[in-house]
């Protein structure tokens, strides 16, 4: 069955430092991948997705390319800030599946002052 | 428009009991989908329903069950808890945009057994 994979956390950055967070998948067909982030005591919060091979999702400073061949979708932000620690979750959904996400193991994201 | 909610948010229960856990999604979304999130499984997909009737299942046993009414409020069920089945309960109500489904998470429901 599908699956995602997510690099290994937690991640401790100063803050302005680059960020990146490694997810790779395995799945059939062509799936749609998007990143969530959950802060404490909060749901999910949809941060970028991408539906296609070569698209580049963004939103508030963070970016991530749909690499077919590779099959990655890797979170990038040049700049981090203190509010932006949190959890964040790679996930992907097929389009067979209805509204159903398969999510990585997720990486704490804490960013010190 | 008003937000998933998601009630009751705290929930203890001790083993052997059943517990039912309700989700309000936003107006207008007809589908429901239910996750369990837990420190050892991560996010692990239960269950979807769209218009009243279950549309994906996930690989949880018989004990876990649910069901959505006419107003796409959903419910969800867990029989004969086990301390297992202590964790945060997240319900997500989704709308289709262009080619995918876009899901909006509730604050969830975090259940503890003991």
């Amino acid at each position: 069955g599908d699956s995602v994979t997510q690099m290994e956390g937690p991640v401790t950055l100063s803050e302005e430092a680059c960020l990146t967070i490694n997810c790779t998948y395995t799945a059939t067909g062509y799936p749609s991948l998007f990143w969530y982030v959950q802060y404490p005591g909060e749901g999910l919060q949809l941060l970028l997705k991408a539906t296609k091979a070569d698209d580049k999702g963004s939103n508030k400073g963070f970016e991530a390319t749909y690499r077919k061949e590779t099959t990655s979708f890797h979170l990038e932000k040049g700049s981090v800030q203190v509010s932006d620690s949190a959890v964040y979750f790679c996930a992907l959904s097929q389009e067979t599946s209805g509204s159903r996400l398969t999510f990585g193991e997720g990486t704490q994201l804490t960013v010190n002052p | 428009k008003a937000g998933v909610t998601q009630t009751p948010r705290y929930l203890i229960k001790t083993r052997g009991q059943q517990v039912t856990l309700s989700c309000s999604p936003i107006s207008g979304h007809r589908s429901v989908s239910w996750y369990q999130q837990t420190p050892g499984q991560g996010l692990q997909f239960l269950f979807e329903y769209f218009s009243e009737t279950q549309r994906n299942k996930g690989n949880f046993p018989g004990r876990f069950s649910g069901r959505q009414f006419s107003n796409s409020r959903s419910e969800m069920n867990v029989s004969t808890l086990e301390l297992g089945d202590s964790a945060l309960y997240l319900c997500a109500s989704s709308v289709r945009t262009d080619s995918y489904n876009e899901q909006f998470f509730g604050p969830g429901t975090r259940l503890t057994v003991l």
